[in-house]
């Protein structure tokens, strides 16, 4: 199972909602990303977990906040976002470094946000 | 910093013709090379991984080469199908004392021409 599965496939919030973005994966890998990938753009690294601990936060505004309850799960809290925040949010997985194996990246099939 | 470009942007072929994408990146020092495929509003999805220490890597009519000397990847593709018409993007991981940073180029936009 290479599969990263992120929910919902589609969300569309208003600037005053408060809403979450999910992604689960259980092959073990111990690193996990959000990237935000804007039209004709490639992904932007948001946020880096390894092994359950913010690693890399890439200057990203604290409208996004990112939380790692466990190994298998990473989620995105978004609060106040604007406009110009609708983009297309990825999570991505891999082996945390030091296992020795191949740090291959997997992605999931990500959120299309639209803020209102 | 890790800048990673590729060229050309777009590319436009008949179908039956090989496709040659080029990836080209600043620092030397990185882990490995991933190529991905990227269809419209989708995920992306993992083609071929060459670790540091490789030249090439083939999966059936995939096969890219890496040259970290130079800083530059090469993905081919053989006897392109309408299938093929997607955006494939190169990333580089670099390791950082923090973690992981896996860095993408801008992509190149392929359309295969029945």
């Amino acid at each position: 199972d290479t599969e990263v599965t992120q929910t919902p496939k589609h969300l569309v919030m208003g600037m005053t909602n408060k809403k979450s973005l999910k992604c689960e994966q259980h092959m073990g890998h111990r690193a996990m990303y959000w990237y935000k990938q804007k039209a004709k753009k490639p992904p932007e690294l948001m946020f880096v977990y390894s092994y359950e601990k913010l690693s890399i936060n890439e200057s990203v505004p604290s409208r996004f906040s990112p939380e790692c309850p466990n190994s298998s799960l990473l989620n995105l809290h978004l609060h106040a976002l604007q406009p110009e925040d609708s983009a297309l949010y990825l999570c991505a997985s891999s082996h945390g470094m030091g296992t020795g194996g191949r740090t291959e990246a997997f992605f999931g099939q990500g959120t299309r946000l639209t803020v209102v | 910093k890790q800048e990673v470009t590729q060229i050309p942007a777009a590319l436009s072929v008949p179908e039956g013709e090989n496709l040659v994408l080029n990836c080209s990146f600043t620092d030397s020092a990185i882990y490995n090379l991933q190529w991905f495929r990227q269809d419209p509003g989708k995920g992306l999805t993992s083609l071929l991984l060459i670790q540091s220490s490789q030249r090439e890597q083939t999966s059936g009519r995939l096969n890219a080469s890496l040259d970290k000397s130079s800083g530059r990847s090469t993905l081919y593709i053989a006897a392109s199908q309408p299938g093929d018409s997607a955006t494939y993007l190169c990333a580089v991981k670099v390791i950082k004392a923090a973690g992981n940073k896996l860095t993408f180029g801008g992509g190149t936009r392929v359309l295969v021409k029945p």
